[in-house]
């Protein structure tokens, strides 16, 4: 069992260009998590989806982010036009159940806009 | 709105000693609490989640304690070592299919 598994581990991006975040959760989970974590700041709940569906977006920006989760393949964090401000590292969590007992948490992604 | 707060923000202790790093909560109606530990420039390990029914866990040296009715929690670290050195973060869960709520994390380093 991987784990969760995050790539790139490091992405670098031009302001106005797209990223896109890969997540594939731990073998058996159909639950993801994306968080975001800024310079100096804690963990920020972001997108709650399940496959094929967004279940809890309320912790995304309205524009430019986006997320799925299809049938098939990893669940994918969008970014379209990115801006200096998206500077992060963003995580990826999974968990079997609604009922699940906690959550396991890929080693993330770290973008970096210039 | 769920707020968690974590105290102290950095702590630098020599090995062996014991320590208590501080959780808190506004709203005491959560689902669980887990502590996480991250390394610089890594992901989260899972070290302790305790369900709200729950009082208390403990894995090897670390035990974390909940009180709910005052939205606390405390994780305990004994004979504290090197390799402890990291940030510990606590999150609470406030129902089934909600997201974490961090605190900023407490930064330990163990003083060899």
């Amino acid at each position: 069992n991987a784990g969760v598994m995050q790539n790139p581990r490091h992405l670098v991006r031009r302001r106005g260009q797209e990223a896109r975040l890969r997540c594939s959760p731990m073998k058996g989970h159909s639950h993801v998590y994306w968080y975001r974590q800024l310079p100096e700041e804690g963990l920020k709940f972001m997108v709650y989806l399940q496959k094929e569906n967004i279940i809890d977006e309320s912790g995304m920006p309205k524009e430019r982010f986006s997320a799925e989760f299809p049938k098939e393949g990893p669940s994918i964090l969008r970014i379209q036009q990115v801006v200096r401000g998206d500077s992060a590292a963003y995580f990826c969590a999974s968990s079997n159940s609604v009922r699940d007992y906690g959550y396991t948490f890929g080693s993330g992604t770290r973008l970096t806009v210039v | 709105k769920q707020e968690v707060t974590q105290i102290p923000a950095a702590l630098s202790v020599p090995e062996g000693e014991n320590l208590v790093l501080n959780c808190s909560f506004t709203d005491s109606a959560i689902y669980n609490l887990q502590w996480f530990r991250q390394d610089p420039g890594k992901g989260l390990t899972s070290l302790l989640l305790i369900q709200s029914s729950q009082r208390e866990q403990t894995s090897g040296r670390l035990n974390a304690s909940l009180d709910k009715s005052s939205g606390r929690s405390t994780l305990y670290i004994a004979a504290s070592q090197p390799g402890d050195s990291a940030t510990y973060l606590c999150a609470v869960r406030l129902g089934g299919a909600d997201g974490l709520t961090f605190g900023k994390g407490t930064h330990l380093i163990i003083q060899p």
